[in-house]
Order: structure tokens, then sequence, then C-alpha cells
């Protein structure tokens, strides 16, 4: 079965300064990755996907991820965080078809000033 | 075009009563998920509707069922609700050609069991 660990509940940083999000996920081939972004009493929405190809993935608001197989880990980063980018990230795992995607249980972001 | 649209936005039930949610999903999309997500707990799987079929189902007592109309909107439907079931409901849609590479969330339902 495949499952998502996040190991960080919270996280602050300072905005400016770069961030990581760890992830780390349990399946047996390479499955499908993603990252999603969940403001406050909103859905979520993709940042970025990896599947095959360039490890590095660049996504939306100028986050990326990198898919480390030995590792199988896939953490999001972003050189430089701004105020905006507060809000609670997961990530998830699927391996293909019908089948269903399974989240992390998050990492809430706070940006201080 | 308007995204995945969920009604209602909030929802307060008293313990024992039934719910009904909605779904309506992306122009374009023809398969809808939904996940509960729980406070401080990611999105859960609780099932998919393809052609009106439940298609997977994640671990969910029978109390939730759902329903999935010719235009490809979506019901979620929880009966004798318990505390427990306090959660923001998500929909979700795809397309059948991408599966679920590509899943468009909308705003989420918040329901409050008392």
């Amino acid at each position: 079965a495949q499952s998502v660990t996040q190991p960080d509940i919270h996280i602050t940083v300072s905005e400016g300064a770069s961030l990581e999000l760890r992830c780390n996920y349990s399946y047996g081939a390479t499955p499908y990755l993603f990252w999603y972004v969940q403001s406050p009493g909103q859905g979520l929405q993709l940042l970025l996907k990896y599947f095959s190809g360039d490890t590095l993935v660049q996504g939306i608001k100028g986050f990326e991820a990198e898919f480390k197989r030995s590792q199988s880990s896939f953490n999001l980063r972003k050189p430089s965080v701004h105020w905006s980018d507060a809000a609670e990230y997961f990530c998830a795992v699927y391996s293909g078809g019908y089948q269903k995607v399974t989240f992390g249980t998050g990492t809430k972001l706070q940006v201080i000033p | 075009d308007a995204g995945v649209t969920q009604s209602p936005t909030h929802l307060i039930k008293t313990r024992g009563q039934q719910v009904t949610l909605r779904c309506s999903p992306k122009s374009g999309h023809d398969t809808v998920s939904w996940y509960q997500q729980a406070l401080g707990q990611g999105p859960q799987f609780i099932f998919q509707y393809y052609e009106e079929e439940e298609r997977q189902r994640g671990n969910f007592p029978d109390r939730f069922s759902g329903h999935q109309f010719p235009n490809y909107s979506s019901e979620l439907n929880v009966n004798a609700l318990l505390l427990g079931d306090s959660a923001l409901y998500l929909c979700a849609s795809s397309y059948l050609g991408t599966g679920n590479e590509k899943l468009f969330f909308g705003s989420g339902t918040q329901l409050s069991v008392l």
C-alpha cells in the first residue's frame, strides 16, 4: 500500500529565508508524487508533480521539489519565502490509473517578518 | 470556466442526523472523488465516482454513501452523524483520460456535528 510521511508538523521561517519541507513516501514502484498547498478554509491547489524524467521539478509560485529514489523522498524547496507562502503543505502519492491519491498529514508553514 | 464548486460552504448538524453535500465538477471532467479532512490531518479518501458508479472506496463505513448524476455532479450523504464526522469535506474532479494525475479541488464543505 502506498503511504506518505511528512515528519514536520509545523515549521517557522523568516521572510526571505530559504525553505525545505520534507516528504518520504512508500511504494514499490515509481509513483506519481505531488505537493499541494492549502490556505485556511480553502481547498488544495497543486504546486507541482513528478512522475518521470528530470528529478528536479519546477512548480508554481517559485517552488521546486527533488525526487530522490534512493531516499524515497520528495522534498519541497523555495529559495526565498514570502509572507504569502504561509499555509499548510501536503505531499501526496498516487500509483496511477483510478487508484486513490494518498496524502500526508501536512506541514503548517508560518512566516515571520 | 468555473472550477469545482461545492455547497453548502458550512453546515451544522446534530448527532444522529443525516447530511447531503453537493459537488459540481470542473467543466470537462467526468470523475468525482470525495475526501474527508479532519482538523490537523491530511485529506482521507472516501470514494470515487465515474459513470454514475462508485469505482473505488476508502476505509469508511456504509454510513457514507454517494451518488453521481448524468451531468457528472455528485452528492455525498452521511447518515447517523457522529461527533467524529466533523470535518472539511473536499470534492475533487478529474478527467478519466488523465486519471487522478490532475485533480482539481473545491473549497470544501465544513461540517460541524454537535
